[in-house]
């Protein structure tokens, strides 16, 4: 199992402005994921992150507006970028260990709302 | 393209009654299906993994289980209690992308 701990929790964001996401983790872990929950509906994979190589992004999703970091094996930040009101949403990591095909564990999520 | 399908959106019921929760799924080609709890201002926890070769899984009060032919998961969840109010998600990974797809999820309310 793996223990997340993500943060913020929750913040309130003025439209234009960026948010920075982090997530920590227990233990190494080869691949970390980034969701998004938009509200009323299911979870949506933003991107996939590997230490040590560029993050993976599913189509809908770019590299300009959700800049990913992940500098180690237990870290991964992620950034909401040039923020609007569309992007009020839960953001949630999640870490699978062993090799990514099994069990995904989830941080607490983060509530943004951007007015 | 993989598609997951939960019934009911919302479920009410009183404590102590068995339920159950569907899930459905348009590709059988799937690795393994996941049942998750969300809990408002929290994130998900796993609840059971069911591998594509299984037919059902347990735990507790809990059980999964998988007709991949028929791209159908239920999770049967015995005596229910007040503290079992959440929102149950399903998802499944399948062997194409090996991508993990949700589904919309079923919030479900037990009263005492």
């Amino acid at each position: 199992s793996a223990v997340i701990s993500q943060k913020p929790s929750r913040d309130i964001c003025q439209r234009g402005t960026s948010l920075t996401i982090q997530c920590q983790v227990d233990s190494q872990v080869t691949m970390m994921f980034w969701y998004r929950q938009q509200p009323g509906q299911s979870l949506t994979l933003i991107a996939t992150a590997n230490q040590g190589s560029e993050a993976t992004y599913e189509s809908g999703f770019v590299i300009d507006k959700f800049p990913i970091s992940r500098p180690n094996l237990t870290f991964s930040t992620l950034t909401v970028s040039n923020m609007s009101p569309e992007d009020s949403s839960i953001y949630l990591c999640s870490v699978a260990p062993g090799q990514g095909l099994e069990k995904l564990f989830f941080g607490s999520g983060t509530q943004l709302s951007v007015l | 393209k993989q598609e997951v399908t939960q019934i009911p959106a919302a479920l009410s019921v009183p404590e102590g009654e068995n339920l159950v929760l569907n899930c459905s799924f348009t590709d059988s080609a799937i690795y393994n299906l996941q049942w998750f709890r969300q809990d408002p201002g929290k994130g998900l926890t796993s609840l059971l993994l069911i591998q594509s070769s299984q037919r059902e899984q347990t735990s507790g009060r809990l059980n999964a289980s998988l007709d991949k032919s028929s791209g159908r998961s239920t999770l049967y969840i015995a005596a229910s209690q007040p503290g079992d109010s959440a929102t149950y998600l399903c998802a499944v990974r399948d062997t194409g992308f090996q991508k993990l797809v949700f589904g919309t999820g079923t919030r479900l309310l037990v009263s005492p």
